[in-house]
């Protein structure tokens, strides 16, 4: 079976300091997209940043960056001076192999963040 | 430009009553998905559809129906509500699998 697993339920960071979400994948493909979704209360889905399996570099996108570990199958996300507005669930997501037209996600972790 | 719209945003049925959540999007995506959110659970995909005309089971379909009207439309149906169909219900679009998903609001409904 395809999974996502984030084995960070809930974290905490102070504001204006830097947090890594953890997350880890199956895949046997070579070539994919990684991405994080965050879910403020709000409820909507909002893309954070997404991250191509060939490409060597991170992605960066302004205070958000990924730790991108091809052969552990890791993807991270780390967020630089984390603001109150950060606090959210975040989810990582995949599309497994064989073709299939669908994003698999991770369970979520909630971010709290402390003024 | 709207994205996807989900309509209801919000929603309380009896057990055994029937509903159907409609979904639109103006982005010209070939595959739409529906969602449900759990807690603990992250979003479990329960149909998507690869184009206009297909849909597909994803990973927990029991209880509903999917129809593609078009390729604009992808609507959810809940024949006979069950209490354990409480959720949140999340829409979604994107060019094709594997690329990144573009979500709806989300529809809170619960079940009596």
């Amino acid at each position: 079976a395809q999974t996502v697993t984030q084995s960070q339920p809930e974290m905490s960071v102070q504001e204006a300091e830097t947090v890594t979400l953890s997350c880890t994948y199956d895949t046997s493909e070579s070539d994919y997209y990684l991405f994080w979704y965050k879910q403020p209360p709000s409820r909507q889905m909002i893309l954070v940043i997404r991250q191509e399996a060939y490409k060597q570099q991170n992605a960066t996108e302004n205070r958000f960056s990924v730790n991108f570990q091809k052969a552990a199958k890791s993807f991270s996300l780390k967020i630089s001076d984390s603001q109150l507005g950060d606090a959210a669930m975040y989810f990582c997501a995949y599309p497994p192999q064989g073709g299939s037209e669908k994003l698999v996600f991770g369970k979520g972790t909630k971010l709290t963040v402390n003024p | 430009n709207a994205g996807v719209t989900q309509t209801p945003k919000f929603q309380v049925l009896k057990t055994g009553q029937s509903m159907t959540l409609q979904c639109a999007q103006d982005m010209n995506h070939n595959s739409m998905y529906w969602y449900r959110q759990d807690p603990g659970m992250g979003l479990r995909l329960i149909y998507y559809s690869a184009s206009e005309g297909t849909t597909d089971k994803g990973e927990v379909p029991n209880g509903y129906n999917v129809s593609r009207l078009n390729k604009r439309e992808f609507s959810l149906r809940l024949e006979s509500a069950a209490p354990s169909q409480t959720s949140v219900y999340f829409c979604a679009s994107s060019w094709a699998g594997r690329t990144e998903a573009f979500f709806g609001q989300g529809t809170r409904l619960t079940v009596v």
